[in-house]
């Protein structure tokens, strides 16, 4: 199986603030990824497939890049909406495999 | 509009068995792939199962042979038959409907969540 890395495990970061989160996957997925951001006590929200395509109603500020074994996620203004964990998925194979998470603290 | 409502969680005994239920609403569950996935409290995603739409079912090495998978299209529900219960299996059980892409799967709507504890 397709093992998924990120980090950091735990970010503080300010209102305002730009945030990269990174994704690695154990060999090559291409571009198959999704990342999703799950808040306390809810289910997880698709924000971006493809590595890149952002999913209708997500907000601009979220961005993915990457392909191969190495992506990141983005968020260019951290707003007080956006503090929640972060987690990337693997749709290379059938094991669909997701990273540990990242959680994102207000400093 | 898209709804998925999952129930049939609570308290088991190790060894014993739990069904869970996800009734759908504003789509046709059997005109979809649908999956399981679960989170064990304070930890990570884990995908679980997953049914075709042409029926064909699949499963992470943790849960198969204790796991099935199926649904009843004219309930349009999902459900997850889960035997020989384990302690490891106490989790969040989400029931999500996939997106297919080229190579697999990803998630696009996801239910609320039903909690199963194996505790004895």
């Amino acid at each position: 199986d397709i093992q998924m890395t990120q980090s950091p495990s735990t970010l503080s970061a300010y209102v305002g603030d730009r945030v990269t989160i990174t994704c690695r996957a154990s060999q090559s997925i291409s571009s198959w990824l999704a990342w999703y951001q799950q808040k306390p006590g809810k289910a997880p929200k698709l924000l971006i497939y493809k590595a890149s395509t952002l999913e209708s109603g997500v907000p601009l500020r979220f961005s993915g890049s990457g392909s191969g074994t190495e992506f990141t996620l983005t968020i260019s203004s951290l707003q007080p909406d956006d503090f929640a964990t972060y987690y990337c998925q693997q749709y290379n194979d059938y094991s669909r495999t997701f990273g540990q998470g990242t959680k994102v603290e207000i400093k | 509009e898209v709804q998925l409502v999952e129930s049939g969680g609570g308290l088991v005994q190790p060894g014993g068995s739990l069904r869970l239920s996800c009734a759908a609403s504003g789509f046709t569950v059997s005109s979809n792939y649908m999956s399981w996935v679960r989170q064990a409290p304070g930890k990570g995603l884990e995908w679980v199962s997953v049914i075709y739409t042409g029926g064909s079912t699949y499963y992470a090495d943790s849960v198969k042979g204790r796991f099935t998978i199926s649904r009843d299209n004219s309930k349009n529900t999902l459900y997850l038959q889960m035997n020989s219960l384990r302690a490891e299996d106490t989790a969040v059980y989400y029931c999500a409907r996939d997106r297919i892409a080229v190579a697999g799967t990803y998630f696009n709507y996801w239910g609320q969540g039903t909690l199963v504890t194996v505790s004895s």
